[in-house]
């Protein structure tokens, strides 16, 4: 499996505005998954977007898919404070495992 | 909803004891991971497994063993726990390639 990398480390906004972060990776995918944890807790699986999709949304996120250039993006639009958490990608390059990244530690104040 | 439960939220260890992590899901999934989260180095995959019985080695199996004798339950054994190995434990399953379920989490410490 391939590790996805995180960008940035940690992004720190206010409310109601939009936070982006982004994801590179190195080989092939099939596809590209992102998932959220919150402090202390499991990680729970936001999105998945396969390889020969360029856009996906769900509620408020936003993730694009740039094959040609292995990278991703996760857009959270209006972001609430109960968005901090960090965010994490995993390209799937079709191996029976993931492999997690560092993540971006988002922090959305009031 | 899938359903990942692990056997304790929080655990305290000496060191040189025999640790059992256990980590039961309601899915039928085939697969089933143990990871550890450490601040700065991300989630690392120590064991996973894809049947009953069967089992892999992930990135950092050292000081590790795990068990799978029916297919919702895995466990992950330290057979002699040793401070390094302070961390917050993950299980995780899938049905396949798709989306993995994690539990709540284990923080370990071994003092």
């Amino acid at each position: 499996s391939q590790q996805g990398e995180e960008d940035p480390q940690a992004l720190s906004i206010q409310e109601g505005e939009n936070a982006t972060m982004n994801c590179s990776y190195k080989t092939s995918i099939n596809n590209l998954q992102w998932y959220r944890q919150n402090s202390g807790r499991g990680l729970v699986h936001l999105i998945l977007i396969r390889s020969n999709e360029r856009e996906k949304h769900s509620g408020r996120l936003r993730v694009t898919l740039d094959t040609s250039k292995k990278s991703s993006s996760l857009l959270i639009t209006a972001s609430r404070a109960a968005d901090t958490a960090s965010y994490f990608c995993a390209p799937d390059s079709g191996y029976s495992t993931l492999t997690f990244g560092k993540g971006t530690m988002l922090l959305v104040s009031p | 909803d899938v359903k990942v439960t692990q056997s304790s939220r929080y655990l305290v260890k000496r060191t040189g004891e025999k640790v059992f992590l256990e980590c039961v899901q309601d899915m039928d999934h085939e697969n089933m991971f143990w990871y550890r989260q450490d601040p700065g180095l991300g989630l690392r995959l120590i064991y996973f497994s894809y049947d009953v019985k069967m089992k892999e080695k992930g990135d950092i199996p050292e000081g590790y063993s795990v068990s799978r004798e029916k297919k919702e339950r895995f466990s992950l054994i330290l057979e002699s726990a040793s401070t390094n190995q302070t961390s917050m434990y993950l299980c995780a399953t899938t049905a396949g390639s798709y989306e993995q379920y994690f539990g709540p989490g284990t923080r370990l410490t071994v003092t």
